[in-house]
């Protein structure tokens, strides 16, 4: 079936640090992934995603490449800023299978210290 | 200009009493979505709609009951409320690019129930 794992938080770093999230996937076919960001009070936005293997996804300062090989798309932020607390989901939708559904990984909570 | 709005934001309600939480998506998809998010921010999909017929349904108590009157509206009915159902509900909608569905969340109904 189709599944998606992500590192457990929390996550706390300092202002400017380097971030990575991992995320792994399990899907048959050509899954398209995701990022969501959950701000505070907030419901979940899109904020990258990539639909072929090799693509990568950008947005404020976030990258994820799509890793057919390593079935992963890791999250990446060269300096974090203190606006970029939140909760992160990696989630997949696969079209060959599991209808209409989309599949979200447990979330890590990203804290970053003024 | 709102995409996907929820009314009401926050309702607190005792255990036993009925009650609705609504949703609109002016984007023009047709598949539309609720979710439970509980305190761990782990995401739960309960129900999904496609053109007003429902599509999934996921393991959920009875006592829910989705609503979809249009494309465009799904509410949620809650009958005989319990402690257990004090949650964050999102709904969703998702148009299919081709590869994949991408999802838009409104901001969530917070319930509290007492």
């Amino acid at each position: 079936g189709n599944s998606v794992t992500q590192m457990e938080g929390p996550v706390t770093l300092s202002e400017e640090a380097f971030l990575t999230i991992n995320c792994t996937y399990t899907a048959t076919g050509y899954p398209s992934l995701f990022w969501y960001v959950q701000y505070p009070g907030e419901g979940l936005q899109l904020l990258l995603k990539a639909t072929k293997a090799d693509d990568k996804g950008s947005n404020k300062g976030f990258e994820a490449t799509y890793r057919k090989e390593t079935t992963s798309f890791h999250l990446e932020k060269g300096s974090v800023q203190v606006s970029d607390s939140a909760v992160y989901f990696c989630a997949l939708s696969n079209p060959y299978s599991s209808a209409s559904k989309i599949i979200f990984g447990s979330g890590t909570r990203l804290s970053i210290r003024p | 200009d709102t995409a996907v709005s929820q009314t009401p934001k926050y309702l607190v309600t005792q255990m036993g009493n009925d009650k609705s939480i609504k949703c609109e998506q002016n984007l023009g998809h047709d598949t539309m979505y609720w979710y439970k998010q509980d305190s761990k921010k782990f995401l739960k999909i309960m129900f999904s709609y496609n053109n007003k017929e429902l599509i999934i349904n996921e393991t959920v108590p009875n006592r829910f009951s989705p609503k979809s009157p249009d494309k465009a509206h799904l509410n949620l009915h809650i009958n005989s409320l319990e402690l257990g159902d004090s949650a964050v509900y999102f709904c969703a909608s998702s148009v299919m690019t081709g590869v994949g569905y991408e999802q838009y969340f409104g901001p969530g109904t917070r319930l509290t129930v007492t």
